[in-house]
């Protein structure tokens, strides 16, 4: 099993819709979260952390559900920008290791 | 400007050839970190460093060996190139102590023919 899982979509939505997708990870002992954003043949980049009270940064907001072992990310207001890959990323006790998952792609039409 | 820059955007090797990808952040980072990123697989660790002349194996290690001399600088060593190393290749940097954030490069593009 990977140790951290995302649907691959791609979700495609209007402009100005709300789009919501998971990450699922499997070790319990994972102790911090975050979301990073991948435009098409470009970098990974830190979109936000995750923290265990959920959080916003502006029209992206992310939630971590420690007991079913997922994180969140739902965007609001889409604009055309943020069509992107989004990669879920865990962090161990290993200090050194994160996990990468495959990621999410969304896609934001006019 | 944060900045992690890779020596070529692009390569083209054959089966056997030695390959050097390099790696240099002006950031003064302690931590560096070699990744390969392929469809559906996610970017898996190769490598990482956590200081000058330190170095740990990532989860994919073989086939792969890195060289850091400097602090600035990280070098990916494929040997003997095979075609299944054929990838995008990422290199990364982090300021110690803070897990999260990773400065990438650009990435190269290595096919393996």
């Amino acid at each position: 099993r990977k140790e951290v899982e995302q649907d691959p979509g791609p979700f495609n939505v209007p402009e100005g819709a709300t789009v919501a997708f998971n990450c699922t990870y499997s070790n319990s002992a994972s102790q911090s979260f975050f979301w990073y954003r991948q435009d098409c043949r470009k970098e990974p980049k830190l979109l936000m952390s995750v923290y265990s009270s959920g959080n916003e940064d502006g029209r992206f907001t992310a939630q971590l559900n420690r007991a079913s072992q997922y994180i969140s990310l739902l965007i609001r207001d889409s604009k055309l920008s943020d069509s992107a890959t989004y990669l879920c990323v865990v962090k161990g006790a290993n200090d050194y290791k994160l996990s990468f998952g495959a990621g999410t792609t969304v896609t934001v039409r006019a | 400007d944060v900045k992690v820059t890779q020596s070529s955007r692009y390569l083209v090797k054959r089966t056997g050839e030695k390959v050097f990808l390099e790696c240099v952040q002006d950031m003064d980072h302690e931590n560096m970190f070699w990744y390969r990123q392929d469809p559906g697989l996610g970017l898996r660790l190769i490598y990482f460093s956590y200081d000058v002349k330190m170095k740990e194996k990532g989860d994919i290690p073989e086939g792969y060996s890195v060289s850091r001399e400097k602090k600035e600088r990280f070098s990916l060593i494929l040997e003997s190139a095979s075609t299944n190393q054929t990838s995008m290749y990422l290199c990364a940097s982090r300021s110690q102590g803070y897990a999260g954030e990773l400065f990438f490069g650009e990435g190269s593009r290595l096919t393996v023919l």
